[in-house]
């Protein structure tokens, strides 16, 4: 499936570095997300956007900055993160209508910081 | 926000039905049932949404109770392929969706 693209797939990053992960969605929604899902955890949602506007911020630490350009492109900028930030981090995409709507995923960027 | 609650684990052998059932006493008016596979390190996949009653797709079925308090998917005549983790979600269509812990399925020879 292509319809949700992330790169980079895998990221090593040491803590003082500055780091940018992309996320690009080719379904033509209007709503991107970023997750979270450390190892044997329940996926964390992080920020949601709406037509570039961000609705959701979900008590997210300011060492993640996420920016939304329009509404097909979604990156998350990483700086001075912990190693507990070491996690799969996840976008998705979705379009609302009817009061329902199915998320697809991207297929991760696999992050570890030394 | 309606909360859902599934079996922590399943297991099955090949060529068997699987299902698996979701609560959620508290959904409202407006909520859909979603279901997601996840295989490991992947993200989730869509797998079927419903409302009310049954609906069908080419790798599923999804039934609901009239009154709409659970919902069960069912996997028919699974393979090794559909080891996964299951997660059964409600929303009314808008921004939050809370995964939890979702249904370890485990299928074996």
């Amino acid at each position: 499936e292509t319809g949700v693209t992330q790169t980079p797939r895998h990221l090593v990053m040491g803590m003082t570095n500055k780091k940018s992960l992309k996320c690009e969605q080719h379904l033509g929604h209007n709503a991107m997300y970023w997750y979270k899902q450390s190892a044997k955890k329940p996926l964390e949602l992080m920020f949601v956007y709406n037509f570039k506007e961000q609705t959701e911020n979900n008590s997210v630490p300011s060492r993640f900055s996420p920016e939304c350009p329009n509404s097909s492109h979604l990156f998350l900028h990483l700086h001075t993160l912990q190693p507990e930030d070491s996690a799969l981090y996840l976008c998705a995409s979705s379009q609302t209508r009817e009061g329902r709507h199915t998320q697809y995923f991207g297929p991760g960027t696999r992050l570890t910081v030394l | 926000l309606a909360k859902t609650t599934q079996p922590i684990s399943m297991d099955s052998y090949e060529g068997q039905e699987v299902n698996i059932t979701c609560s959620h006493n508290n959904i409202a008016t407006n909520d859909y049932i979603t279901w997601y596979q996840q295989f490991p390190s992947q993200g989730p996949r869509f797998i079927i949404q419903g409302y009310k009653t049954k609906v069908t797709n080419e790798v599923a079925s999804l039934f609901i109770p009239a009154d709409r308090k659970s919902s069960t998917l069912s996997l028919p005549r699974v393979s090794l392929s559909d080891t996964a983790v299951y997660y059964c979600l409600v929303g009314d269509g808008y921004n939050k969706l809370i995964f939890g812990a979702g249904t370890r399925l485990a299928v074996h020879p």
